[in-house]
């Protein structure tokens, strides 16, 4: 079954910490995997797309890296501000398709 | 920036009632997914249409349909409505042409649909 785990569930951390989201999935053979923010009830916002043929991409503060060997993406965030507060999902694409399959998400708190 | 359009933002039904969801994806982009994710819970896909056809299918009830028009927008009927149909709906959209297959792009996703069942 393909599964995709976010750990951990949630976290909290200061202003100014840099900090890393795991993802991981069981099937390593995915297309590209794909990073979003969601606000409470809100909608998703992308944040960053990694093709199958990649091992990181990166946008401002972000950086994500891909590891398909070992069934594992990271979501770097530098400097966190209150403003990143905020639930992170991963979500993978295993076929052209382009069904995702997501992770349970990561709830970030950053205090001021 | 255009968006992903959805409407109704809101939508309040009785059980055994129907319901139709519009999406309006972003210009230029030919593929559309709809998600459903329910309270406390990550999205789950039920369908995508690329160039109007169906390209994949998730768990979708039987009592729930979809498609494509001519101008690219979607359409999610739900009939039979149950008080487990309450969730927020997503569509997504993303650009699967000149050469691309659907996957490959970015899934840009709209503000939703909170659909709530009474």
């Amino acid at each position: 079954k393909q599964e995709v785990t976010q750990i951990p569930a949630a976290l909290s951390v200061p202003e100014g910490e840099n900090l890393v989201l795991n993802c991981s999935f069981t099937d390593s053979a995915i297309y590209n995997l794909q990073w979003f923010r969601q606000d409470p009830g809100k909608g998703l916002t992308s944040l960053l797309l990694i093709q199958s043929s990649q091992r990181e991409q990166t946008s401002g503060r972000l950086n994500a890296s891909l590891d398909k060997s070992s069934g594992r993406s990271t979501l770097y965030i530098a400097a966190s501000q209150p403003g990143d507060s905020a639930t992170y999902l991963c979500a993978v694409i295993y076929n052209q398709g382009g069904k995702l399959i997501f992770g349970q998400g990561t709830e970030l708190s950053v205090k001021p | 920036a255009a968006g992903v359009i959805q409407s109704p933002r809101h939508l309040i039904k009785e059980k055994r009632e129907t319901a139709t969801l519009k999406c309006y994806p972003i210009p230029r982009h030919d593929t559309v997914y709809w998600y459903q994710q329910g309270p406390g819970q990550d999205p789950q896909f039920l369908i995508s249409f690329y160039e109007k056809m169906q390209s994949d299918k998730g768990s979708i009830p039987d009592r729930f349909s979809a498609q494509q028009f001519s101008d690219y927008h979607s359409e999610l009927n739900m009939s039979s409505l149950e008080l487990g149909d309450s969730a927020l709906y997503f569509c997504a959209s993303s650009l699967g042409g000149l050469g691309l297959p659907p996957g490959a792009d970015t899934q840009y996703f709209g503000p939703g649909t909170r659909l709530t069942v009474l």
